[in-house]
């Protein structure tokens, strides 16, 4: 079974810190992909990754960063951590051969920031 | 660009029914695949179904089953026997065939199915 990870179930932060969330998966996966979940607004892709040290922007990048310096990891970067970056978010990856494009989801992180 | 359409924001069914969730989806592209992914309130979302869009056949899952229309861009999910545990957000999700896998999801906004017992 693929098992993807997140480093944090909950988390709390004030505005201006910088927040790391950490994603591992342990199925070789080369695609990994953070999407943050908003009520109303359903998942929205932030940035993926394709291999190491590669990254591309989703649908809604600003505010983030990522880092992918090992195959099975993935974080997520919030520089200066602000009040509208409160959401869950969600931590997936993939396969990039066999023709099988799903992806696996961790349990997600929930993010507030006062 | 991909769309995908959940018209249906909550259902509820009794134990045991039978309960089919729509989704209809817009895209320029032939290939592609489509999921139907589950979230209980533990928030895990979980692959329930996978469709390949060239496969004719409709995917089944126990007692998860797909109707899949691609002319008519519609991807609906029918759960048969109706159980407490399937009480989640149902979300649909397209994405398109790219070889390596490397393209985000494009979900529904979702459909929250409560089982009553």
């Amino acid at each position: 079974d693929v098992k993807v990870t997140q480093s944090s179930r909950y988390l709390v932060k004030r505005t201006g810190e910088k927040v790391f969330l950490e994603c591992v998966q342990d199925m070789d996966h080369e695609n990994m992909f953070w999407y943050r979940q908003d009520p109303g607004l359903g998942l929205r892709l932030i940035y993926f990754s394709y291999d190491v040290k590669m990254k591309e922007k989703g649908d809604i990048p600003e505010g983030y960063s990522v880092s992918r310096e090992k195959k099975e990891r993935f974080s997520l970067i919030l520089e200066s951590a602000s009040t509208n970056q409160t959401s869950m978010y969600l931590c997936a990856s993939s396969s990039a051969s066999g023709g099988d494009e799903t992806q696996y989801f961790g349990p997600g992180t929930r993010l507030l920031v006062l | 660009a991909q769309t995908v359409t959940q018209s249906q924001p909550e259902m509820s069914v009794q134990e045991a029914e039978t309960v089919t969730l729509s989704c209809t989806y817009d895209t320029s592209e032939n290939n592609y695949y489509l999921f139907w992914y589950k979230q209980p309130p533990s928030r895990q979302m979980i692959l329930v179904i996978r469709q390949e869009a060239y496969k004719q056949q409709n995917a089944t899952e126990n007692r998860f089953s797909v109707n899949f229309q691609k002319a008519a861009k519609s991807f609906s999910l029918k759960i048969s026997d109706s159980q407490l545990g399937d009480t989640a957000m149902y979300f649909c999700a397209f994405i398109p065939y790219s070889g390596g896998g490397a393209d985000g999801l494009t979900f529904g906004k979702g459909t929250h199915l409560i089982i009553q017992p």
